[in-house]
């Protein structure tokens, strides 16, 4: 079967460095994307990765390695307005995207 | 530009209701999508269309119907929904669906979804 992994809540500090995992089992494999998604709004697009590697993006990096059938998303100088979920989807060979059930990251002060 | 619209943002039917949610995108792209979310779950896909056709229904009940008029639209058509319709219903685009090089073209864009309570 199908499946995205990720932790369901993470807290971390204001200023600070916070990793979030995701392991991920799909039927073929077309590449890793993460989501920001801010309480009753809809998701925004972050990153995308396909090869293996880190790609960075001013205070965010996503990283996968296929062989492990693992991604992590690294955000840098935290702020209070990263305070959000955060949507792991693995693109399976039809082109669709599984989602796993998002971490919630609390910042706190 | 990766902007994608939906109205109305908030809509509340009762169940003998008929109502349409309408998305609109200018970027060119192919390929919209429709899905659903609940409060704490992530998006639930429902309808893909590919070149203004039909391509994925996610065995979604009736009482949910698409129409794609143009490349640009996409619309849902609401009727006879239950309780337990209610939720956020979100609108994607990707320039294509399918694609088969490396590449980020089938990111998928989402609107700002239309909060649909059923009472």
């Amino acid at each position: 079967g199908q499946n995205i992994d990720q932790p369901t809540e993470m807290t971390a500090t204001e200023g600070a460095i916070v990793q979030i995992n995701c392991t991920y089992q799909t039927s073929g494999f077309n590449g890793l994307f993460w989501y920001q998604q801010h309480a009753g709004e809809a998701p925004t697009f972050l990153s995308y990765n396909v090869l293996d590697g880190l790609e960075e993006k001013g205070r965010f990096s996503s990283f996968l390695s296929r062989s492990k059938g693992y991604s992590y998303l690294l955000l840098k100088e935290l702020q209070m307005k990263d305070s959000a979920s955060y949507l792991c989807a693995g693109m399976d060979s039809n082109y669709q995207l599984i989602w796993g059930a998002g971490t919630k990251l609390i910042i706190k002060p | 530009d990766t902007e994608v619209t939906q109205t109305p943002k908030h809509l509340v039917m009762g169940m003998t209701n008929k109502k349409s949610l309408k998305c609109e995108q200018h970027m060119g792209h192919r390929a919209m999508y429709w899905y659903k979310q609940k409060a704490k779950k992530p998006p639930e896909l429902m309808f893909v269309y590919s070149y203004e056709k039909l391509s994925i229904n996610e065995s979604v009940p009736s009482r949910f119907s698409p129409e794609c008029p143009n490349s640009s639209l996409l619309n849902l058509h609401l009727h006879a929904l239950q309780p337990e319709d209610s939720a956020l219903y979100l609108c994607a685009s990707s320039q294509v669906m399918r694609q088969g090089a490396y590449g980020s073209t089938d990111t998928q864009y989402f609107g700002p979804g239309t909060r649909l309570t059923v009472l």
